[in-house]
């Protein structure tokens, strides 16, 4: 199956502080990719759809400042949690389909985010 | 909007049993996938099944589409098995947004 790299798989920084997370396929174009994030016990949350060259659509509720993402280029989309509090400590994943939208979604490794 | 069932929320088993776990869809979905999230937080993919049966290993799914419901069997559970499964799937006429199960919670004690 596609491979899609998720780095950096952990990080502690300190409250105030920006973190950039970067979501790359390896050995696929993916003019989509989504980003999520997962509560302790808890199914994924979607947070925001990144499209390559245009503006990310974020779900309800999702601040856009707070969480910036860039869709550079086919294979590297990358979320930065911006001015990071306590509250935004969790768990990241970026996904990404190969091909069309309705075809099968892989995932990166995740980021485990802590904010002190 | 579309809601998504998995059954049963836990699962502790002793190493060597076999066990089923069942996703229902509430509507009809185009994609279903099946993954299973390790220790480290890592999803995996197991199967991507719209309909029918697939195998790999001793893990297999059946899709049956019009019933809107998917079964993923695991035969002589392993401890490395231990983790959580979630089922997922895309509706028809939907944006393409993957909705999730709240997933099973699996322990293989040995």
């Amino acid at each position: 199956g596609a491979v899609v790299s998720q780095h950096p798989s952990r990080v502690i920084c300190k409250s105030g502080t920006s973190v950039k997370i970067e979501c790359r396929s390896l050995d696929f174009q993916a003019t989509t990719m989504f980003w999520y994030r997962q509560f302790p016990k808890q199914s994924l949350m979607l947070m925001a759809t990144s499209n390559e060259g245009s503006k990310a659509t974020y779900e309800q509720g999702v601040e856009k400042d707070k969480f910036l993402i860039n869709h550079a280029s086919l294979t590297l989309s990358t979320l930065t949690v911006t001015s990071a509090h306590p509250e935004d400590s969790s768990f990241y994943i970026c996904s990404a389909r190969q091909g069309n939208m309705n075809t099968e979604a892989f995932f990166g490794q995740g980021t485990r985010l802590t904010v002190v | 909007g579309i809601q998504v069932e998995q059954s049963p929320p836990d699962l502790i088993l002793q190493e060597g049993a076999n066990s089923t776990l069942r996703c229902n869809f509430s509507d009809s979905v185009n994609n279903l996938q099946w993954f299973h999230q390790n220790p480290w937080g890592q999803l995996i993919n197991l199967f991507y099944i719209p309909s029918g049966t697939k195998q790999n290993g001793r893990l297999s799914a059946t899709t049956v589409a019009t019933e809107r419901y998917s079964l993923l069997y695991i035969s002589s559970s392993q401890t490395t098995d231990s983790g959580v499964y979630f089922c997922a799937g895309i509706p028809v006429d939907s944006n393409y947004q993957l909705i999730w199960g709240a997933g099973t919670k699996l322990i293989i004690k040995p």
